[in-house]
Parts: C-alpha cells; structure tokens; sequence
C-alpha cells in the first residue's frame, strides 16, 4: 500500500519552473523529517533536499541550492518541491522519501513515493 | 564515478547466497557513518531494507543482512528467491562533501 502519494511531474522548458507534491495518507506525517531523492533515468539515486518536522531546518544538494525549494504542509500532510531555473540536467524521477532523522548525519528513509518524472527539454 | 563504489551486477540461482560490497572512504564509510540499503525495482517505490548497518526493518525477511567493517559494508542475501531480482543500493553520509550519498546500485539477478 503506497503511503506517499505524488503529482506534479511534466515537461518543462528550460529555465522554466515546476511544483511537485507528495501527500501522506498517514496522521504522522508532522512528526518526520522528509526528503527528496532523484534518480535520471538508468542512472543511481541521488540525494536532492531535506526538510525537518517543523519546516524550519532545510539542506540541499549544492546542484540544487538557490533553485529549488524544499517545504511542507502539516496541516494538509503535504511535502513540496519547487524547482525554478530548471536544467536539462535536473531531467529525472523524483522520489519522496520520509526520513527517519538519528542525528544531522544518520538519516535512513523507510516510506518512498512512487515517483514523478520530470523532463527539461526544449 | 560514485564516491561509494558498488558492482555493478551479481547473480545467482536460487536458493544461493550473494553478497553486494560498498566500498568507501575515509569521509564517508570510514569515518565511522552508517550505511543503509535500499531494494529498487524500476517503476515502483525503492523499499528500505537494512538500516544502521545491520538493521533489518519491520517486515523485511531475515535473508537480508547487513554489516560494516572499515571503509566498507556489504549487503547479504542468503536463500535468493526470484522475488529478490532488483537493483540494490547503499547509502551514507560524506563528511568532506557534506551531503548523502547513495552508491551506483548493483543489479540482483537471479539465475
């Protein structure tokens, strides 16, 4: 059973900008970190943000700073990815994740969502 | 090139034991940060495995285990079962980079 629910994938030109969600159908989400794990296609998995219970602790991967945005919803249990100046190179699958946070360098993620693919592409 | 340096591909027939190496380095693995394991299926959601080293998630069968020693840590599968065919990667944290890392994935084949 899929616990992490995501939308907001599609084709975009480059520099332009896309949104995406994942929505937790459980009554925990406020109580876990989350993170963002993208993968292009055939290639690994590669980290791409974090965001603490609250929202107000954030961390990106230096290929994304200053572009995307990592931030979330508790009242509506809904983790958000905005993405601006997008690059062909940010072509990918984006994975949310919910993480389990032992400390600012222990993280695990034990609940994925299926998936958005997101193309840059003129 | 991966920081964490996984085979590309294992394989075998079922009933076998395989294991799957990451090799690190003195940044990551090796400065003593715990690797986790994630089961990937193209498609579908990847699924946790090992966590914390040699720590097997709820509902996940005891043929999986998981170790560290020095700058490396393996994943084990004993009793390789077709259901078992999936890509494999491990994950852990890069002081010097100041990010996570996951290794390239290895490709689980079952003869």
């Amino acid at each position: 059973e899929l616990q992490l629910v995501q939308s907001g994938g599609g084709v975009v030109q480059p520099g332009g900008s896309l949104r995406l969600s994942c929505v937790d159908s459980r009554s925990t989400f406020s109580s876990y970190w989350m993170t963002w794990v993208r993968q292009v296609p055939g290639k690994g998995l590669v980290w791409v943000a974090r965001v603490s219970n609250d929202g107000g602790n954030t961390k990106y991967a230096d290929s994304v700073r200053g572009r995307f945005t990592i931030s979330r919803d508790n009242a509506k249990s809904t983790l958000f990815l905005q993405m601006k100046s997008l690059r062909v190179e940010d072509t990918a699958v984006y994975y949310c994740a919910r993480t389990i946070y032992y400390s600012s360098s222990d993280n695990w993620f034990d609940s994925w969502g299926q998936g958005a693919l997101v193309t840059v592409s003129s | 090139q991966s920081v964490l340096t996984q085979p590309p591909s294992v394989s075998g027939a079922p009933g076998q034991r395989v294991t799957i190496s990451c090799t690190g380095s003195g940044s990551n693995i090796g400065a003593g940060y715990n690797v986790n394991w994630y089961q990937h299926l193209s498609g579908t959601a990847p699924k946790l495995v090992i966590f914390d080293n040699n720590s097997r998630p709820s509902g996940v069968p005891d043929r999986f285990s998981g170790s560290r020693s020095g700058g490396s840590a393996s994943l084990a599968i004993t009793g390789l079962q077709a259901e078992d065919e999936a890509d494999y990667y491990c994950q852990s944290y890069d002081s010097t980079l100041n990010t996570f890392l996951f290794g390239a994935g290895t490709k689980v084949t079952v003869l």
